[in-house]
């Protein structure tokens, strides 16, 4: 596609519960990012994927974190038993490479009742 | 070693004038230092970018001024416009590992 696509564009959950965001990157983009965006806290790493190589997940909070990407394409980043400090929006970046400058999509905006 | 420093948090500048925004870093490292605009509701942009190799890199309107030995590189606005207005972003990266290490953000206000 045009741009790194991600859903939904606004998640609001409750405590407790499940969730799943999605992004599309950009077709060809082989290095996959989330990065997580509180306010007033920049924007936080949370796991790096490379072509076929084992993902970083150097930067996820805790165990109820954990991300996916299938096919070396789309990624899914699972929130299990969300916590009200879950609560920020989540941005996912592709790039050509992991040396080459970023596209970010608009996020998915999270918030957790 | 792994933060980037950016400063001010904030920052309202008249139109016509010069915005400036810096950041720190500790490690030595780090070989690749672009910042990001981003507008609200948007996902950062990529705005400019420099390597240490060179001491200034300028793009139209804006400027990075690199310091290796102080570790430190700033961003310079240009001939400010409200159209600027934006939460402006620096980042570090090193090697082949690809992910961008952020400073907090500055949000800048131009004034018409």
């Amino acid at each position: 596609g045009a741009g790194v696509s991600q859903s939904p564009s606004n998640k609001v959950t409750e405590k407790g519960k499940d969730v799943e965001l999605r992004c599309d990157p950009i077709s060809g983009h082989t290095a996959l990012y989330w990065y997580r965006q509180s306010l007033g806290q920049g924007l936080e790493f949370l796991i790096y994927f490379q072509g076929n190589s084992a993902p970083d997940k150097s930067g996820l909070p805790s165990d109820r974190f954990s991300a996916e990407r299938t096919g070396g394409s789309v990624s899914t980043l699972t929130i299990q038993r969300t916590q009200q400090e879950d609560s920020a929006v989540y941005l996912c970046a592709s790039s050509l490479s992991s040396r080459a400058a970023y596209t970010f999509g608009s996020g998915t905006r999270l918030t957790v009742v | 070693q792994q933060q980037v420093k950016q400063s001010p948090q904030s920052l309202i500048v008249q139109k016509g004038g010069i915005s400036i925004i810096n950041c720190a870093y500790e490690n030595t490292a780090f070989d690749y230092f672009p910042w990001y605009q981003q507008f609200p509701g948007k996902g950062p942009a990529l705005l400019i970018a420099i390597r240490p190799d060179v001491s200034e890199k300028k793009e139209g309107r804006f400027t990075i001024s690199f310091n290796k030995s102080a570790k430190q590189f700033s961003l310079h606005i240009m001939d400010s416009q409200p159209g600027d207005s934006a939460t402006y972003f620096c980042a570090a990266s090193w090697g082949s590992q690809g992910n961008l290490i952020f400073g907090k953000g500055t949000k800048l206000s131009v004034k018409p």
